[in-house]
C-alpha cells in the first residue's frame, strides 16, 4: 500500500526557534497533501491543504505566516513552525492524496513537537 | 456542510467482548464513509471504508455498514483483542471537497 513518512517523529525546541517537519510520499506521487494538528485526547484539526507547485490553502484561524507550508515536489511537503511557542506544542500529522480515482488519503505517523 | 457524530467513550471492554462504536453522519448525497484507527503515539491508519449505500466495509474482524436509512456507519467487532486498544475515528469527505471531516474519536481499551 501507499506509504507516507514524516520526519522527525519527535522534536523538542526552545521557544522562539523554528522547526521544519517533512512529509514524504514514499511510493507514489501526491499532488495534494494535508496538514493536521491534534491536541491531546482530541480529534484532528485540518490546518491547510498543500498543493504541489502552488500556495497552500489555509483553514480559517490558521496563521499562514506562522505555519509555512512548501510543497516543492510531488513527493515532499514541509511544514515550518516559525518562532515556535509552548502553545504550538502538539502532534502534527500529514496525509497525502493517493493516486487513482479513489482519492484516498494516506496518513503519516505524526510528529510530536514540544516547545520549551 | 457534511458532518459526523461519533460516540465519545472512552470504551473499556474485556478481551473477546463485542464492540460497537456508533457513528452517524449528515451529508449531501452519498459520500464515501471511513473508519480510521490511531494506535498510541502513531498517525492514522485507514481501517475500513464504504463507498456507497448498503456497502459493508470490513478489515481485521471489524465491520461497518453504510446505512442511508439511518444515516449511520457503526463500527462493530465480534471479539476484541488487547491489540485493538486504540482511538477510532469516523470520517467522511467535506461536501464538494477532498478534505476529510473527522468525528471526535472514541478511545477503546481492551483488558486481558
Amino acid at each position: 500500500g501507499a506509504v507516507v513518512s514524516q520526519h522527525p517523529s519527535r522534536v523538542i525546541c526552545k521557544s522562539g526557534t523554528s522547526v521544519k517537519i517533512e512529509c514524504r510520499s514514499l511510493d507514489f506521487q501526491a499532488t495534494t497533501m494535508f496538514w493536521y494538528r491534534q491536541f491531546p485526547k482530541q480529534s484532528l484539526m485540518l490546518m491547510a491543504t498543500s498543493n504541489e507547485g502552488s500556495k497552500a490553502t489555509y483553514e480559517q484561524g490558521v496563521e499562514k505566516d506562522k505555519f509555512l507550508i512548501n510543497h516543492a515536489s510531488l513527493t515532499l511537503s514541509t511544514l515550518t513552525v516559525t518562532s515556535a511557542h509552548p502553545e504550538d506544542s502538539s502532534f502534527y500529522i500529514c496525509s497525502a492524496m493517493g493516486p487513482g480515482p479513489s482519492r484516498e488519503q494516506f496518513f503519516g505517523p505524526g510528529t510530536r513537537l514540544t516547545v520549551l | 456542510g457534511n458532518s459526523v457524530t461519533q460516540m465519545e467513550g472512552p470504551v473499556t471492554l474485556s478481551e473477546e467482548a463485542f464492540l460497537t462504536i456508533n457513528c452517524t453522519y449528515t451529508a449531501t448525497g452519498y459520500p464515501s464513509l471511513f473508519w480510521y484507527v490511531q494506535y498510541p503515539g502513531e498517525g492514522l491508519q485507514l481501517l475500513l471504508k464504504a463507498t456507497k449505500a448498503d456497502d459493508k466495509g470490513s478489515n481485521k474482524g471489524f465491520e461497518a455498514t453504510y446505512r442511508k436509512e439511518t444515516t449511520s456507519f457503526h463500527l462493530e467487532k465480534g471479539s476484541v483483542q488487547v491489540s485493538d486498544s486504540a482511538v477510532y475515528f469516523c470520517a467522511l469527505p467535506e461536501g464538494g471537497s477532498e478534505k476529510l471531516v473527522f468525528g471526535k474519536g472514541t478511545k477503546l481499551t481492551v483488558n486481558p
